[in-house]
């Protein structure tokens, strides 16, 4: 059964630093990836894919298969970027997302 | 722009009574996905529907728990017999493709369910 691991529940950063959330999966084959957002009394969006490699508000992730990571990124955090993030992986199209338990994190000023 | 609703926001029922989760998908799309997610703790998959049946669901989806859509617009989620703990944020969702490029899920906001 495939499973998605966040090791940080909290992750605290100053406004202009870089910041790395963690993301380890296990699934023998080849899933999709996904990194989902959530704000404050907002609802879950998708924040960006593996497969579309591209950079969505400055954070990119790239799958590392070698070591089953998918870490976010981005090199200056924002004190808007301070949300719940959430790593899911999807084992074929339209099938279920399987989330891991998620990161708060909080940009300060 | 549109978006997945849920209603209500919030229900507080008593332990062993029924409760139907309603969810209006974005009106073009063709799969529809319920997850649960208890407090503390991560986002779970339900279920998911499609062509009017379900097309798979978790090990948490048994005999208290079905889904419907009644018409061309609701989603819904009963469950039958409520738990102290089926207490969790409820998340519909739903996408309108199985090409793998363009099939997101889109979330409503959620229905907060606390069983008494």
């Amino acid at each position: 059964a495939q499973r998605v691991t966040q090791p940080e529940k909290l992750l605290s950063v100053f406004k202009g630093a870089p910041v790395e959330l963690k993301c380890n999966y296990s699934y023998s084959g080849s899933p999709e990836l996904f990194w989902y957002v959530q704000y404050s009394r907002q609802r879950l969006q998708l924040l960006l894919r593996h497969i579309s490699r591209e950079s969505i508000k400055g954070f990119t992730a790239d799958l590392n298969k070698g070591e089953t990571s998918f870490h976010l990124k981005k090199p200056f955090a924002q004190e808007e970027d301070s949300a719940m993030y959430y790593c899911a992986l999807r084992v074929t199209s339209g099938s279920r997302l399987t989330f891991g338990e998620g990161t708060q994190l909080t940009v300060n000023p | 722009e549109p978006e997945v609703t849920q209603t209500p926001s919030h229900q507080v029922t008593q332990m062993g009574q029924e409760v139907i989760l309603r969810c209006v998908p974005i009106s073009n799309h063709l799969y529809f996905y319920w997850y649960r997610q208890i407090l503390g703790q991560k986002v779970e998959f339900l279920v998911s529907f499609y062509n009017n049946e379900i097309s798979e669901k978790s090990e948490i989806f048994d005999d208290q728990f079905s889904v419907e859509r009644p018409d061309g617009s609701n989603f819904t989620l009963k469950i039958r017999s409520t738990k102290l703990e089926d207490s969790a944020m409820y998340f519909c969702a739903s996408s309108d493709s199985m090409l793998v490029l363009v099939n997101e899920q889109f979330f409503g906001p959620g229905t907060r369910l606390t069983v008494l």
